[in-house]
């Protein structure tokens, strides 16, 4: 069975700094993998995906995610984060029937 | 862009009582729509995959008899929730997916229903 961890449960940082935020996997196979980003009192949107190709997936709103096979990570980056990036986010994998499984999510906090 | 629409947004029932959440697709055909639950400060678990028109399949150590699902049509399907009790509160969440293949990236979320039994 496929699984999704996401190691840090809480990130806090302020207006202008980089944010990562890691994601790792285990599954044998073949995956998608996405990145979801809940903001507060609203729905799940899709930051970006990484189906095949180009391991740097570029994303919305400046994200960028990297797909690193050797280590099963698929780690979500933002050079410059803003106020409006406060959301919870999430790492997902997609292994077979169009399925996702989830990381435990990440809650980022950016301080003006 | 596709909307999904859950309706409605709180509930609060008594224990024993049943619970019917609607999941619409608003401006797109769902072939397949997909039912979370997700506890507080967790993430979203799949309870199970419903297509159109037919039986929906539930994850493993999901009660398919506590947890109705009905996929009537292309844009609306129902989670009904039986003798609903305290452990069933939840955030319930749905997604819709304009097809049944591998492009996740078609599969809308919907804001989500809050249920609380007392």
């Amino acid at each position: 069975a496929q699984s999704v961890s996401q190691h840090n449960h809480h990130v806090i940082l302020s207006e202008a700094a980089s944010l990562e935020l890691g994601c790792n996997y285990s599954y044998g196979g073949t995956v998608n993998l996405f990145w979801y980003v809940q903001y507060p009192g609203q729905h799940l949107q899709l930051l970006l995906k990484y189906f095949s190709g180009d391991p740097l997936v570029k994303g919305i709103k400046g994200f960028e995610a990297e797909f690193i096979k050797s280590k099963f990570s698929f780690n979500l980056r933002k050079p410059s984060v803003q106020w409006s990036d406060t959301a919870e986010y999430f790492c997902a994998l997609e292994a077979a029937g169009n399925k996702l499984t989830f990381g435990g999510g990440t809650r980022v906090l950016v301080k003006p | 862009g596709a909307v999904v629409s859950q309706h409605p947004s709180r509930v609060i029932c008594k224990s024993g009582t049943s619970v019917k959440i609607e999941c619409r697709s608003l401006d797109f055909q769902a072939t397949t729509m997909f039912w979370y639950r997700q506890f507080p400060k967790q993430s979203l678990m799949l309870m199970a995959t419903s297509n159109e028109g037919s039986k929906a399949t539930y994850e493993q150590g999901v009660e398919k008899d506590k947890f109705l699902i009905n996929h009537a049509s292309l844009t609306l399907s129902t989670l009904t929730v039986t003798s609903a009790h305290p452990e069933d509160s939840s955030f319930y969440i749905c997604s819709a997916s304009t097809s049944g293949t591998r492009s996740t990236d078609t599969q809308y979320f919907g804001p989500g229903t809050r249920l609380t039994v007392l």
